[in-house]
């Protein structure tokens, strides 16, 4: 069965700065798409980055970015120029349809 | 707005009763799922439908059924619920194109 690790419950990171946000996941698919969503106190889910399996080129949404790393089967989240606005819990997760498997989430706080 | 739809966002419940949340996407996706969300657990997969029709397992699927009313709903039942369902539910839809992923807002759920 597919899996999806993040090994950080909790992470801080001072206003301005850069945060790194690890996942890595296991399957044995060759075509599958990899998420981060990110999770504000009134709980909706929001998409913050998606990436293709199939691509070599790590995806990129403004402040967001990827380093994914698809034989460690590793898909980190760089978040720079954190913002006040950027404390929320954080999911990586996996789909090979028709599942969307999630971590654990990670809890990120920025200080002002 | 287009989106998922579900109800209702609070709900207590004594133990023993049972209960049906309510969910609807108006995006003419095939695809709908039942997560349940507990603190430190992140989202887990109760039930899932792949298209009209069929229902399948997720990962925690004991003391809930669901039905897929038409292509629209999908529904999640509790027949006898018990402290341990007491989470944050949620309900997603996802795109057959670009595997995009939409949720709902969540039904907080809390049985006494």
């Amino acid at each position: 069965a597919q899996t999806v690790t993040q090994s950080q419950p909790e992470m801080s990171v001072q206003e301005a700065e850069t945060v790194t946000l690890s996942c890595t996941y296991d399957t044995s698919e060759s075509d599958y798409y990899l998420f981060w969503y990110k999770q504000p106190p009134s709980r909706q889910m929001i998409l913050v980055i998606r990436q293709e399996a199939y691509k070599q080129q790590n995806a990129t949404e403004n402040r967001f970015s990827v380093n994914f790393q698809k034989a460690a089967k590793s898909f980190s989240l760089k978040i720079s120029d954190s913002q006040l606005g950027d404390a929320a819990m954080y999911f990586c997760a996996y789909t090979s349809p028709p599942k969307l498997v999630f971590g654990k989430g990670t809890k990120l706080t920025v200080n002002p | 707005n287009a989106g998922v739809t579900q109800t209702p966002k609070f709900q207590v419940l004594k133990t023993g009763q049972s209960m049906t949340l309510q969910c609807a996407q108006d995006m003419n996706h095939n695809s709908m799922y039942w997560y349940r969300q507990d603190p430190g657990m992140g989202l887990r997969l109760i039930y899932y439908s792949a298209s009209e029709g069929t229902t399948d397992k997720g990962e925690v699927p004991n003391g809930y059924n669901v039905s897929r009313l038409n292509k629209r709903e999908f529904s999640l039942r509790l027949e006898s619920a018990a402290p341990s369902q007491t989470s944050v539910y949620f309900c997603a839809s996802r795109s057959g194109t670009d595997y995009g992923y939409t949720f709902g807002s969540g039904t907080r759920l809390t049985v006494v």
